[in-house]
């Protein structure tokens, strides 16, 4: 079975600063995808960034990138130029590409942004 | 309407007590997912529908738990015989189906058993 975990609970920043939270997963399928999600206290999760595991690229979203590192099973968010919407929980997801399109969550990181 | 929608967006109920919580995906939006979510947890997977069959419900908890989606849009979640430990943030997500979907997540039902 897929897993997805995130080790930071919380993170904290400083406002223009950069941050990267981690998520690291594990599969024995080779084809996949990865996301980020995004949930600020109003409860409403978004889509932050998406990769596909057949892609090399790291995908990258204005302010926002990833570190994908297949062999590692590694997918780092880097937040740049934080700014104070960024504060909220990130949560990292794995979905197959074959079979189900079952999503599967880490438990979140937390990210405060200092004024 | 322009996103998912979820009704009601809070539910207190009893002990042993039945509830619906209702989901309104995006329109033409063929994949609907159910979540729970507990408090300081990510997402937990139960249920996905592709069209009106359910694809994958192997998250599902026990069998209080059910869902449903007649006419491949609107979709209801049911629960039996409430428990307090179903006490919870519920999440529907809805997307195009295809490879390549990107979900949109509804507000959530935060429901209560007392």
């Amino acid at each position: 079975a897929q897993t997805v975990t995130q080790s930071q609970p919380e993170m904290s920043v400083q406002e223009a600063e950069t941050v990267t939270l981690s998520c690291t997963y594990d599969t024995s399928e080779s084809d996949y995808y990865l996301f980020w999600y995004k949930q600020p206290p109003s409860r409403q999760m978004i889509l932050v960034i998406r990769q596909e595991a057949y892609k090399q690229q790291n995908a990258t979203e204005n302010r926002f990138s990833v570190n994908f590192q297949k062999a590692a099973k590694s997918f780092s968010l880097k937040i740049s130029d934080s700014q104070l919407g960024d504060a909220a929980m990130y949560f990292c997801a794995y979905r197959s590409d074959s079979g189900t399109y079952k999503y599967i969550f880490g438990t979140g990181t937390r990210l405060k942004v200092l004024a | 309407g322009a996103g998912v929608s979820q009704t009601p967006s809070n539910k207190v109920t009893e002990k042993g007590k039945y509830v619906e919580l209702r989901c309104d995906p995006i329109s033409g939006h063929t994949a609907l997912y159910w979540y729970r979510q507990s408090l300081g947890q990510g997402p937990e997977f139960l249920i996905y529908f592709q069209g009106t069959g359910a694809a994958d419900d192997s998250g599902l908890p026990n069998d209080r738990f059910f869902a449903v989606r007649p006419e491949g849009s609107v979709s209801t979640l049911k629960i039996q015989r409430t428990e307090r430990g179903d006490s919870a943030v519920y999440l529907c997500a809805s997307s195009d189906g295809l490879a390549t979907d990107t979900q949109y997540f509804g507000p959530g039902t935060r429901l209560t058993v007392l």
